[in-house]
C-alpha cells in the first residue's frame, strides 16, 4: 500500500551517459513534483507537472526532461550524467498545492555520477 | 521568494531530554509541513500546520502565521529522533492560468540523540 514510490532506490553510472528515474503515486492526487536534495542535504524543486501539465520548472538543465505519461506516475530522464548531478532526488505527490494541500514524499534515489 | 530559516542547525540530546526547534519565514505562507529525514533518507510527514497546534504523540507543533515562525517540540526524546528535521513552507504562482503552490525547504536541523 505504498503511496509513492520511486525506482530505483540507488542508481550508480558513468558520466555522460543517459538514465531514468521512475515515479509512481496511488493517492489519486492531481499534482507531482521532483526534488533534488544535495550533499549538504538542502531540498530544491526541480518540476511540477500537474495533471500531466508542466506547472514548475525551475532553472533545470535541459538534460533533466521529465515526462507525466498520466497523473498517477512522473518519469525523470537526465542526459549526458555529470558529476554534479550526483545527488537524492525525491519524487512527491499532492492535491492541487495552491489551497494549501499536504504534499507527500517517496523513498528517494541516490545518484551516484562516477 | 520566500526564505525560511532554521534554528538550531545541530542539536545534540541525551535521551529523555525535550527540545524546541524553530522556523523563521519571510513571507505570510498558507501552507507549512514539518519533516523527518531518517538516517535512512526517508521525509517522513510530521505536521501540515499553516496555523495553530497541533499534537502528535510526544511531538507537537505551533505556527504563528501573523508572526511568520513556526516551533517543533520534542518532548522525552529517544535515539529514533535522530536525523534532519525540515520545515518548509507554499509559494504560490500561476502558470499559464493553473495556480500552483511549490514547498521552499530551510536547511534543517541535525539531530542527535545519544542513549
Amino acid at each position: 500500500d505504498t503511496a509513492v514510490s520511486q525506482t530505483p532506490k540507488y542508481l550508480v553510472t558513468q558520466m555522460g551517459n543517459d538514465k531514468s528515474i521512475k515515479c509512481e503515486q496511488n493517492l489519486g492526487h492531481d499534482t507531482m513534483y521532483w526534488y533534488k536534495q544535495d550533499s549538504k542535504k538542502f531540498l530544491k524543486i526541480m518540476f511540477s507537472y500537474n495533471n500531466k501539465e508542466l506547472i514548475i520548472n525551475e532553472t533545470v538543465p535541459n538534460r533533466f526532461s521529465p515526462k507525466s505519461p498520466d497523473k498517477a506516475h512522473l518519469n525523470l530522464h537526465i542526459n549526458s550524467l555529470e558529476l554534479g548531478d550526483s545527488a537524492v532526488y525525491f519524487c512527491a505527490s499532492s492535491r492541487l498545492l495552491a489551497g494549501g494541500y499536504e504534499q507527500y514524499f517517496g523513498p528517494g534515489t541516490r545518484l551516484t555520477v562516477t | 521568494g520566500i526564505q525560511v530559516e532554521q534554528s538550531p542547525p545541530d542539536l545534540i540530546l541525551q535521551e529523555g531530554a525535550n527540545s524546541t526547534l524553530r522556523c523563521n519565514f519571510s513571507d505570510s505562507v498558507n501552507n507549512l509541513q514539518w519533516f523527518h529525514q531518517n538516517p535512512w533518507g526517508q521525509l517522513i510527514n510530521l505536521f501540515y500546520i499553516p496555523s495553530g497546534t497541533k499534537q502528535n504523540g510526544r511531538l507537537s507543533a505551533t505556527t504563528v502565521a501573523t508572526e511568520r515562525y513556526s516551533l517543533l517540540y520534542i518532548s522525552s526524546s529517544q535515539t529514533t529522533d535522530s536525523g534532519v528535521y525540515f520545515c518548509a513552507v507554499v509559494e504560490r504562482g500561476n502558470a499559464g492560468g493553473t495556480s500552483y503552490g511549490k514547498l521552499t525547504f530551510g536547511q534543517g536541523t541535525i539531530l542527535t540523540v545519544h542513549p
